[in-house]
């Protein structure tokens, strides 16, 4: 079935710091990627999407490329700050274009020190 | 969020006790979902909804049950709760099938 594979948590970074967060899937057709990201006692948000090849989503200075080839969407922000602290999830959802069954990576806990 | 409420926000129970937690939405949003949420595991959907009364299983639906029958409202209802349902529960819902979720705050739960 399909799957969603993140790096291992947990990571700790200076603030400033560039931040790269790997998400790799398997999937049987073609997916709709995102980002989710949850802070303490929160429901999980939508960070960011993709709904094809080399669409590249952002939002709050945030970015990932939906790479085909690698099967990848990975995470990155040039600049993180204290307030990014956070877990932050890979999904992708198995209806093409759609957003119903989201399948979650395992989440990646962030934390960033001043 | 958008307009998800999620009750009880905690709750202590008894293995065998039947449990039944509510996701109330202020929209008119046509789909709704359950998920449980695990260390190691992320986000694993348990059921979701398409319509009043129409329902259908996620990966994770042994030992629980919905229900719809408002547009606003999707029960999540353990029979009798065991301890490997101790989880963090969340409701989410999507105006449209190719939209993004967006999720309830969750709701503890432990089974003792």
């Amino acid at each position: 079935g399909d799957s969603v594979t993140q790096m291992e948590g947990p990571v700790t970074l200076s603030e400033e710091a560039f931040l790269t967060i790997n998400c790799t899937y398997t999937a049987t057709g073609y997916p709709s990627l995102f980002w989710y990201v949850q802070y303490p006692g929160e429901g999980l948000q939508l960070l960011l999407k993709a709904t094809k090849a080399d669409d590249k989503g952002s939002n709050k200075g945030f970015e990932a490329t939906y790479r085909k080839e690698t099967t990848s969407f990975h995470l990155e922000k040039g600049s993180v700050q204290v307030s990014d602290s956070a877990v932050y999830f890979c999904a992708l959802s198995d209806i093409p274009q759609g957003a119903q069954k989201l399948v979650f990576g395992q989440g990646t806990r962030l934390t960033i020190n001043p | 969020d958008a307009g998800i409420t999620q009750s009880p926000r905690h709750k202590v129970t008894e293995t065998g006790t039947p449990v039944t937690l509510r996701c109330h939405q202020t929209e008119n949003h046509r789909y709704m979902y359950w998920y449980r949420q695990d260390p190691g595991h992320g986000l694993r959907l348990i059921h979701y909804s398409y319509g009043v009364k129409d329902t259908d299983k996620g990966e994770v639906s042994d030992g629980y049950s919905v229900s719809r029958s408002k547009t606003e409202d999707f029960l999540l209802t353990l029979e009798s709760a065991t301890s490997s349902q101790t989880s963090v529960y969340f409701c989410a819902n999507s105006e449209m099938s190719n939209q993004p979720q967006h999720f309830g705050d969750g709701t503890r739960l432990s089974i003792l």
